[in-house]
């Protein structure tokens, strides 16, 4: 099941950028590359997604690799609102979310 | 625009019993997900309906789990009976896909935390 490739934990200092990475090297034309991340006793929230281009948001970018077969999701200046477990899925036939990137924001 | 909600937040029962989970998605979703997340595990699907057809349910195990999705608006997943590892979290999401891809973004509810001893 597993189509993404993540680290399984990051930290970064507070108000630095942080570039969380992901490999997708089976991707297929029609997949779309979902972020998603998961804080503690929350629901999953939506981040941001994109399909060829490169995506921003209020929340976050999206860097896709030419080939597709990688992303990465940047989160501009981290705060420690933002120390949650990041998903990148591939949202084609199935949405498999893995288990994740757990960033720790240091103070 | 209100979020998705769900109903209990909480749940304790005992293995061998039955148990029911209502969702709320937001108005005018077609696309309802409920997905199960066991402690240290990210989510996994369950079932998918595009308002109220099943798109998917490859992942639910249909000995003991059921789920229906009447007039296609609020959705109910059953466990009966349950068992210790049906211990999860059980969450709900919806989308404004109406084509049954993950070309949308997901709205996810808070989730209903089943406890079964």
């Amino acid at each position: 099941d597993a189509k993404t490739t993540q680290p399984n934990s990051m930290e970064s200092n507070e108000e630095e950028p942080v570039h969380l990475p992901c490999n997708h090297s089976t991707i297929s034309g029609t997949d779309y590359i979902h972020w998603y991340r998961q804080l503690p006793s929350q629901g999953p929230e939506y981040v941001i997604h994109g399909l060829t281009s490169n995506v921003n948001n209020r929340m976050a970018s999206l860097a896709i690799a030419e080939d597709r077969k990688s992303s990465t999701l940047i989160l501009h200046r981290a705060t420690l609102r933002d120390a949650a477990v990041y998903y990148c899925i591939l949202g084609g036939n199935q949405f498999y979310f893995g288990t994740g990137t757990s960033l720790t924001v240091i103070p | 625009e209100a979020g998705v909600a769900q109903s209990p937040r909480y749940k304790i029962i005992e293995k061998r019993q039955s148990v029911a989970f209502w969702c709320n998605p937001i108005s005018g979703h077609a696309t309802l997900y409920w997905y199960q997340q066991i402690l240290g595990q990210g989510p996994k699907l369950l079932i998918q309906f595009q308002n109220n057809g099943v798109v998917d349910d490859s992942q639910l195990p249909k000995d003991r789990f059921s789920a229906e999705r009447l007039k296609g608006v609020d959705s109910t997943l059953k466990i009966q009976p349950a068992k210790l590892e049906d211990s999860a979290v059980y969450l709900c999401a919806s989308s404004r896909s109406t084509s049954g891809t993950y070309s949308y973004e997901q709205y996810f509810g808070p989730g209903t935390r089943l406890t079964v001893t």
